[in-house]
């Protein structure tokens, strides 16, 4: 069985310019999380769908970064316009439910660099 | 403030030895408690997770232990090996389903 997949694996981008980063869950995960790690911190979290519905994004920096999962399948994050300060690592999660014994499995990670 | 501190931040040990890593946690309410490994370029795999009533959990070499009272945790690793060599991080998890991480202890393990 296919684990979490993202796409890309790096992106190198201008500030001002546009990304969509993409994240294929676990076939059957209704739960998918976005997390975000910048230089030197800790991973943050930054959204969570059930299905195809937002059920937390308190985590989402501003309003430049839009996600979302129609159909409740794969997740796109996009972040527009890009800033210096959204380098890092973004990672992408699912998990069957949300449960204490619901795993979270994590995919590599996209890593964005913006110039 | 929900906080999670890890120590050391990096830690260099050799091949065949064995070492603890230490978790501090302010986070209320708690839920459970997870060690994850982060192989470099991959993402976070979990190796234990601990409810409140857990006091310890092994996953081979691997033995987490919990204190909820002091809210603390460790993660001994048992003669360790070259792919041991990793970020391990841990991960409190809140009542309201809020995961909170860690920034990790980076173990390099020597030939």
């Amino acid at each position: 069985e296919a684990g979490v997949t993202q796409f890309p694996s790096h992106s190198v981008i201008e500030k001002g310019q546009t990304v969509t980063l993409r994240c294929d869950p676990i076939s059957g995960h209704d739960n998918l999380y976005w997390y975000r790690r910048v230089m030197g911190k800790e991973i943050k979290f930054l959204l969570h769908f059930v299905k195809e519905s937002k059920q937390d994004e308190s985590g989402m920096p501003n309003n430049r970064f839009l996600a979302e999962r129609t159909g409740g399948t794969y997740s796109t994050l996009k972040v527009q316009p890009a800033e210096l300060e959204d380098s890092g690592v973004y990672f992408c999660a699912s998990s069957i439910g949300q449960g204490i014994g619901n795993e979270q499995f994590f995919g590599p990670g996209t890593r964005l660099t913006v110039l | 403030k929900n906080q999670v501190e890890q120590s050391p931040q990096s830690l260099i040990i050799l091949e065949g030895k064995n070492c603890t890593l230490q978790c501090n946690y302010t986070v209320s309410p708690f839920s459970n408690l997870r060690w994850y490994k982060q192989d470099t370029g991959r993402g976070p795999v979990s190796l234990t997770i601990m409810t409140f009533s857990e006091n310890t959990k092994s996953n081979g070499r691997y033995t987490a232990t919990l204190d909820a009272d002091t809210k603390q945790s460790s993660l001994h690793i048992t003669a360790s090996q070259l792919s041991d060599s990793a970020s391990y991080i841990c991960v409190v998890n809140t009542g309201g389903f809020k995961t909170i991480f860690g920034a990790g202890t980076r173990l390099f393990v020597k030939a």
